[in-house]
């Protein structure tokens, strides 16, 4: 299973925009690329996915490189209930994705 | 109100006792896992499965067992716990196993004297 790599954490200031980054440089073609976050006492929650191009939801923008082995989360404006560990994982698309490697995450502070 | 359940949300045993963790889900998914949290070592899976009476080892599953008996329920098994078993246990679920987008459960919090 690709890898991930992520800082251990990060801190950001309220109202201001958030970057996120991952490297997995060992990504096959058919991998997509997830993002989950966990708030404290909280089981994972999913954030974003993407195989090639850039996506948006309501949560979060995933920008992703074009040669597709670093991706970065884009949360517009942080909040205090988005500080939180975030995973960034691999799923094979072709083997249907069973198992799933979590790294150790980033951890987001958020200062008032 | 869709949700992944898991029972107890806290258990405390001793060393040998068998015990089971319940996990429950609604929204018909094919694919279910179960992950232990341990500081520092992030969600390791356990055992995953694909459907009913399809299981698979994740990449710690020595100690455990996992049956897929119905399509909701997806129960871990612990037939001699040890204190290395002393954990956090999350249980998920997945509609569409490629894109897989899984919803989480609360968490079990297991503590093995």
């Amino acid at each position: 299973d690709a890898k991930t790599t992520q800082p251990n954490s990060m801190e950001s200031n309220e109202e201001e925009p958030v970057h996120l980054p991952c490297n997995h440089s060992t990504i096959s073609g058919t991998d997509y690329i997830h993002w989950y976050r966990q708030l404290p006492s909280q089981g994972p929650e999913y954030v974003i996915h993407g195989l090639t191009s850039n996506v948006n939801n309501r949560m979060a923008s995933l920008a992703i490189a074009e040669d597709r082995k670093s991706s970065t989360l884009i949360l517009h404006r942080a909040t205090l209930r988005d500080a939180a560990v975030y995973y960034c994982i691999l799923r094979d698309v072709d083997t249907g994705g069973f198992k799933t490697i979590f790294g150790a995450g980033t951890r987001l502070f958020v200062k008032a | 109100e869709a949700q992944v359940t898991q029972n107890p949300r806290y258990l405390i045993t001793v060393t040998g006792k068998k015990l089971t963790v319940t996990c429950s889900q609604n929204m018909n998914h094919e694919y279910m896992s179960w992950y232990r949290q341990d500081p520092g070592l992030g969600l390791r899976q356990i055992y995953y499965s694909m459907n009913v009476e399809v299981t698979d080892k994740g990449d710690v599953p020595e100690g455990y067992k996992v049956s897929r008996k119905e399509k909701r329920n997806f129960p871990l098994i612990l037939e001699s716990p040890s204190p290395n078993q002393t954990s956090l246990y999350f249980c998920a679920s997945s509609p569409e196993i490629a894109k897989n987008i899984q919803y989480f459960g609360a968490g079990t919090r297991l503590s093995v004297l």
